[in-house]
């Protein structure tokens, strides 16, 4: 069973916007990552917060990670048609090694 | 590093063949996943490895799966009989324990 729901399922937006995706989970978690999936291909990882962290950047990308709310969010600035993906929110829960997806977001960018 | 490698990229085959899928992981990971994707599931871990010993193999649906790493190099995911139900798009991963790196998939269909 799915770990995280990422919100929303689909978002289209156009190029020079923001994307904002969120990510609920349920259990206590060791870190939370978040992967992009182009269109037939594997899954790359962009980004990993700690659950002792509330914010991380990597270039135009910045997760904030609340595990009060057990909730993460990824914000993608000023998008470009190359974002077009789906985006997965990925846990590892305490004391285990491996990662639980969410069914995830696509992000469709227009020109 | 060349990545994670899988072959074959696609496959088509009859209900009732034996399906051998196959992972080269990256160079000095010690963990590998297998994992299989569809519209209605999503994500899904089958089985992981660490040092090569299957560590959990509880997502594996049924006995037709077996997946195998005889060496650091080399991991099989093997259906047989395979089924319609079993199309997908099967990946494989591997990591030093943090990040995850995934291969391209194979995509399998089963008429």
């Amino acid at each position: 069973s799915q770990q995280g729901e990422e919100d929303p399922q689909a978002l289209s937006i156009q190029e020079g916007e923001n994307a904002t995706m969120n990510c609920s989970y349920k259990t206590s978690i060791n870190n939370l990552q978040w992967y992009r999936q182009n269109s037939g291909r594997g899954l790359v990882h962009l980004i990993l917060i700690r659950s002792n962290e509330r914010e991380k950047h990597s270039g135009r990308l910045r997760v904030t990670l609340d595990t009060s709310k057990k909730s993460s969010s990824l914000l993608i600035t000023a998008s470009r048609a190359a974002d077009t993906a789906s985006y997965f929110c990925a846990t590892v829960s305490s004391g285990y090694s491996t990662l639980t997806f969410g069914k995830g977001t696509m992000l469709l960018v227009s020109p | 590093d060349a990545g994670v490698i899988q072959s074959p990229r696609h496959e088509v085959t009859e209900m009732g063949q034996e399906v051998t899928l196959r992972c080269k992981p990256i160079s000095g990971h010690d963990y590998l996943f297998w994992y299989r994707q569809t519209m209605m599931r999503g994500l899904e871990l089958l089985i992981y490895f660490n040092n090569n010993v299957p560590i959990d193999d509880s997502g594996m649906p049924e006995d037709r799966f077996s997946a195998k790493m005889p060496n650091a190099s080399f991991s099989t995911l093997k259906i047989q009989p395979s089924e319609p139900r079993d199309s997908a798009v099967y990946f494989c991963a591997s990591s030093l324990g943090g990040e995850q790196f995934f291969g391209p998939g194979t995509r399998l269909t089963v008429l």
